[in-house]
């Protein structure tokens, strides 16, 4: 099956910059995406690496590397606003099959 | 345009009872997939459809089962329910079923007393 690991907490002040790992054991892997999502609200989708390297979008960027199984979301300049769960999801192809599974969110606190 | 809109927002029912949830996906996409979400969980993938056809399920008991409809609307439906089934049942669309954004609704709110 798959698995994902990423932190489950992580903590900054406004101004900061913080990077949020994840870590993933899978057959097929085909992409990484990231995921948003406000306590009570529904997920957004933020960014896609299909490819190794880094992505950027705003004040947004995500990396992957596929030799290690590895990609991070960088958020800079953190807003209160960013306060907020942020998923990474694997997209895998097997037998024809697609799945996209999450993580288990890392909850980000951002402070004044 | 408008989004995923997923119906009803919060449901109670209790153990035993069956439940019906339905989702409109944004228009033009035609995939649609449901995630079980619990606290410390994350989201746990139920199934996904594809023009009427259910393409992947997830690790769920039979009690869970869903369809898709020609117009790409699509509900969930889950029958004897269990306490442990109290969660928050996501449906998310795409224009396909490969690396395309998933753009989710706002859930439906399950309790099971």
């Amino acid at each position: 099956g798959q698995s994902l690991e990423q932190p489950s907490e992580v903590t900054a002040v406004e101004g900061a910059i913080v990077q949020i790992n994840c870590t993933y054991q899978t057959s097929g892997f085909y992409g990484l995406s990231w995921y948003q999502q406000h306590d009570g609200g529904a997920p957004t989708f933020l960014s896609y690496n299909g490819l190794d390297g880094l992505e950027e979008t705003g004040r947004f960027s995500s990396f992957l590397s596929r030799s290690d199984s590895y990609g991070y979301l960088l958020l800079q300049e953190l807003q209160m606003k960013d306060s907020a769960s942020y998923f990474c999801a694997v997209r895998t192809m097997n037998s024809g099959y697609s799945t996209l599974t999450f993580g288990k969110g890392t909850m980000l606190l951002v402070s004044p | 345009k408008a989004g995923v809109t997923q119906t009803p927002r919060y449901l109670i029912k209790t153990r035993g009872q069956q439940v019906t949830l339905s989702c409109s996906p944004i228009s033009g996409h035609r995939s649609v997939s449901w995630y079980q979400q619990t606290p410390g969980q994350g989201l746990q993938f139920l199934f996904e459809y594809f023009s009427e056809t259910q393409r992947n399920k997830g690790n769920f008991p039979g009690r869970f089962s869903g369809r898709q409809f020609s117009n790409s609307r699509s509900e969930m439906n889950v029958s004897t329910l269990e306490l442990g089934d109290s969660a928050l049942y996501l449906c998310a669309s795409s224009r396909t079923v490969d690396n395309s954004p998933l753009h989710f609704g706002n859930g439906t709110r399950l309790t099971v007393t």
